[in-house]
């Protein structure tokens, strides 16, 4: 099963939003409402932003947001902060317990 | 609430390694665990999966046959034995904390532990 496939980077200055894709297919983001996307700054361990397609755990800022539309799934950042330069991954749960992280994209704060 | 990984190293292509993880703030037995690694230059894979009593267990196709995923719920321990390691097995695994019962995320990570196969 190949990876889902998200923009190889975005960016945004201060203060706008950004929106990262990710593109699956009907076996996987299509077929589950189990999406969810992770922020891994340089060094650092991946952090949850959104799972369950859209909920936000409790500590993650209400800028982040997700949501999903057929086979694609999508996490918007909106008020862009310098923190929030990072590598972003989607993933969706594929069945039998497995998961499929997406490509990867790194987001960049002009 | 914290998760540690070990074990990591350098090993020859063909050679065995065994991680572990070493979780602690929360009742370990409640929560199903997987590995997942980043490779360098290359995006997160999900690696293996156990469930909350170690009775199920699930792999990527990549390391299907070649590794094996157990956990020990009175040490508060995941193990990864890994064997006949590749080249492409090199990267930095981390353990993660699964939300389980009607949610799917992975909601806790370790540091991860550097794995690299290279003679």
């Amino acid at each position: 099963q190949s990876a889902l496939t998200q923009p190889r980077s975005v960016s945004g200055s201060p203060g706008q939003s950004v929106t990262i894709s990710c593109t699956g297919t009907s076996s996987d983001i299509g077929l589950y409402n189990y999406v969810s996307w992770y922020q891994q700054h340089p060094g650092k361990a991946p952090k949850v932003v959104i799972y369950d397609v859209s909920e936000r755990p409790s500590g993650v800022p209400d800028r982040f947001s997700g949501s999903k539309s057929g086979n694609t799934a999508s996490l918007t950042i909106s008020g862009l902060q310098a923190d929030d330069e990072a590598d972003y991954y989607c993933c969706s749960y594929v069945g039998s317990y497995r998961k499929l992280f997406g490509t990867g994209t790194k987001v960049t704060v002009l | 609430v914290h998760l540690v990984e070990s074990g990591g190293g350098l090993v020859q292509p063909g050679g065995s390694l065994r991680l572990s993880c070493a979780a602690s703030g929360f009742i370990f037995s409640s929560f199903e665990m997987n590995w997942v690694r980043l490779a360098p230059g290359r995006g997160l894979e999900w690696v293996s999966y156990i469930s909350g009593i170690g009775s199920t267990q699930f792999y990527a196709d990549s390391v299907k046959g070649r590794f094996t995923i157990s956990r020990d719920n009175a040490k508060n321990s995941l193990y990864l034995q890994m064997n006949s390691l590749r080249a492409d097995d090199t990267a930095l695994y981390y353990c993660a904390r699964d939300y389980g019962g009607n949610s799917d995320g992975l909601d806790l990570w370790g540091q991860g532990t550097m794995v690299t196969v290279s003679s």
